[in-house]
């Protein structure tokens, strides 16, 4: 196990629901990250926040929120979802922000919209 | 425009042969390149990790090489085993503060007795 855990591992949710996605790591750092990862694509960071700050939005859907209340856990709040939003969503954490740091993965949260 | 392109896209071989992974890049300022690991139905996990200055870096049977001048990695995995079923991931860092990551797609290794 790479320490970092995600909840729910399966989710399946109309367009017209609202869930969340939980992650939390056990390693101590200070930056964490959403990735959404679809089929034959390569991963898309979706949010990065350092330190509870949120220092990257790479102009994802406001149906799309992220939360971070404190360096151990990251939340994504989903609210009517698509369709083509069905995807493996993928936390990292990483002890600080910089190109030298390795990002450990958690497990994802397989994602179906229908 | 940064982008990191893997070949095959996907490889089936027999166990205990060995096989190699290719990775080109267009990325700048580059900072390093690491191979990751993804097995089915897991996130990623790291393998290997090299800066500009390393040519070869190995861990176990995982030996990725790097290129900086032709901007091409590769990864040669020997005597493979049955649990290498995976995706294999190439990543390249890019150079600055905010370590912005650039995915390849990836190769998909099926191992078979």
């Amino acid at each position: 196990e790479t320490g970092v855990t995600q909840t729910p591992r399966h989710l399946v949710m109309g367009m017209t629901n609202k869930k969340s996605l939980k992650c939390e790591q056990h390693l101590g750092h200070n930056a964490m990250y959403w990735y959404k990862q679809s089929a034959k694509k390569p991963l898309e960071l979706m949010f990065v926040y350092s330190l509870e700050e949120r220092v990257e939005n790479n102009s994802v859907p406001s149906r799309f929120s992220p939360e971070c209340p404190n360096s151990s856990h990251l939340f994504l709040h989903l609210h009517t979802l698509q369709p083509e939003d069905s995807a493996l969503y993928l936390c990292a954490s990483s002890l600080q922000i910089g190109a030298g740091e390795t990002q450990y993965f958690g497990p994802g949260t397989r994602l179906l919209v229908l | 425009k940064n982008q990191v392109e893997q070949s095959p896209q996907s490889l089936i071989i027999l166990e205990g042969k060995n096989c190699t992974l290719q990775c080109n890049y267009t990325v700048s300022p580059f900072s390093n390149l690491r191979w990751y690991k993804q097995d089915t139905g897991r996130g990623p996990v790291s393998l290997t990790i090299m800066t500009f200055s390393e040519n070869t870096k190995s861990n176990g049977r995982y030996t990725a090489t790097l290129d900086a001048d032709t901007k091409q990695s590769s990864l040669h995995i020997t005597a493979s085993q049955l649990s290498d079923s995976a995706s294999y991931i190439c990543v390249v860092s890019v150079g600055g503060s905010q370590g912005n990551l650039i995915f390849g797609k990836g190769t998909k290794l099926s191992v078979k007795p």
